[in-house]
């Protein structure tokens, strides 16, 4: 149980174009899902938190204009990165809570990377 | 949010030896859960201890929690090249994201 997925796994797009990931809960309901990105040999570092049907609250230092994120319902949230820029590249990594669970278990998704050219 | 701080940032040891990774917190917490990701892939959860608890077992994994200290420890015993990944704590406080320091690097040679 208690699976994250991801869509896709990995994309290349040219600088200033627009990118869509998909993050979704396959077996529960996600209230709340977190986004992350990690550069190389770095840590993951927490973008925003989302609940659904609510605004996504972002990470000082985040821009929000910048990364959109969309969690319209228990078990699909999306993150849009607008006008990429190389800068943007690096692994993005979805996580999934269910309220369900008392502990505040996070679900983790595979991962997108995301190469901007 | 707090991140944990894990210790030794990286460890090198050979198949069947155990491997032991510390972890500190700064305040009080929730439960405390460990992670691992194998290069280039999510983050899977390994094994959760709750702040009542003081040493908890899963197969090859024994994690212990002193929450005087502010410290947990994960063991793993009897490794293999397979556990080559990094690990990675995360203090839990209700209601909030986890957040990840720099994780552990182990790597297992055969």
């Amino acid at each position: 149980g208690a699976v994250v997925s991801q869509h896709p796994s990995w994309v290349i797009c040219k600088s200033g174009t627009s990118v869509k990931i998909e993050c979704r809960s396959l077996d529960f309901q996600a209230t709340t899902m977190f986004w992350y990105r990690q550069f190389p040999k770095q840590s993951l570092m927490l973008m925003a938190t989302s609940n659904e049907g609510s605004k996504a609250t972002y990470e000082q230092g985040v821009e929000k204009d910048k990364f959109l994120i969309n969690h319209a319902s228990l078990t699909l949230s999306t993150l849009t990165v607008t006008s990429a820029h190389p800068e943007d590249s690096s692994f993005y990594i979805c996580s999934a809570r269910d309220y369900g669970l008392p502990y505040g278990e996070q679900y983790f998704g595979p991962g997108t990377r995301l190469t901007v050219t | 949010s707090q991140q944990g701080e894990e210790d030794p940032q990286a460890l090198s040891i050979q198949e069947g030896e155990n491997a032991t990774m510390n972890c500190s917190y700064k305040t009080s917490i929730n439960n405390l859960q460990w992670y691992r990701q194998n290069s280039g892939r999510g983050l899977v959860h390994l094994i959760l201890i709750r702040s009542n608890e003081r040493e908890k077992h899963s197969g090859r994994l024994r994690v212990t929690l002193d929450t005087s200290k502010k410290s947990s420890s994960l063991l793993i015993t009897a490794s293999r090249a397979a556990d080559t990944a990094s690990y990675f704590c995360a203090p839990y406080q209700a209601g909030t994201a986890l957040i990840f320091g720099k994780g552990t690097t182990l790597s297992v040679s055969s």
